[in-house]
């Protein structure tokens, strides 16, 4: 199966400030023939199920709000808040779907103010 | 509504069976497959397991294989996910969401199974 590692754990961010998260894969989830990254983050909100904000590893859902972009190919993959807005206080986690499941999740990085 | 709706939760023994049920409502239903995914007590997402559109492909994690088994009722708009032989570390809040190609797009609220004695 492959293991998607987040950092940091947790992050403590000023309102106003970039915050960013990273997901590492221990297998590439590029698929070559179509040249894209099976990755996808999500945002959960504490008492609420997890929200898609990135898709395709950069393609934003939509109403996502474009302070949220998502970055990286291969198995480095990085999710940006560029202006952390007090609403986006959650746990993030990154969800990779390549190919045969079994799929998997990051461990989730908490982002507090 | 565009909506997910989860339901068949509660507490069980250990080494009970319980059927967890899922109504899509609002969209396509036969067009999507869908996965549940759970999270234990303040713990992290794991995804479970995934049943394609028309029901034809099932995959599950290896925590689950041989436990659980999803289903779909394209007539009732429904998916459903049976455990077997239930655990403590089964004990989670069980999302049900639909698929989009892997990424998953719509959840439902989540429904709580305890098995505890």
């Amino acid at each position: 199966d492959i293991v998607m590692t987040q950092s940091p754990d947790s992050l403590a961010v000023s309102l106003g400030e970039r915050a960013t998260i990273n997901c590492k894969s221990s297998r590439s989830v590029l698929y070559s023939s179509n040249n894209k990254n099976y990755l996808a983050w999500y945002q959960q909100k504490p008492g609420q199920p997890p929200k898609l904000l990135i898709y395709w590893a950069s393609t934003r859902e939509s109403g996502v709000p474009d302070r949220f972009s998502g970055s990286g190919s291969g198995t480095d993959f990085t999710l940006t808040i560029s202006s952390f807005q007090a609403e986006d206080v959650a746990v993030y986690y990154c969800h990779q779907y390549y190919t045969i499941p079994p799929w998997t999740f990051g461990q989730g990085t908490k982002v507090e103010i | 509504q565009v909506q997910l709706v989860e339901s068949g939760g509660g507490v069980v023994q250990p080494g009970r069976s319980l059927r967890l049920s899922c109504a899509a409502s609002g969209f396509s239903f036969s067009e999507y497959g869908f996965d549940w995914v759970r999270q234990a007590p303040g713990r992290g997402l794991e995804w479970l397991t995934v049943i394609s559109y028309d029901g034809s492909q099932k995959y599950y994690t290896d925590s689950v294989k041989g436990r659980f088994t999803i289903s779909r009722d394209n007539s009732e708009n429904t998916i459903h996910l049976q455990m077997n032989r239930l655990t403590a570390g089964d004990t989670a809040v069980y999302y049900c969401a639909r698929d989009s190609g892997g990424y998953l797009d719509l959840w439902g609220q989540g429904i709580l199974v305890t098995v505890s004695s």
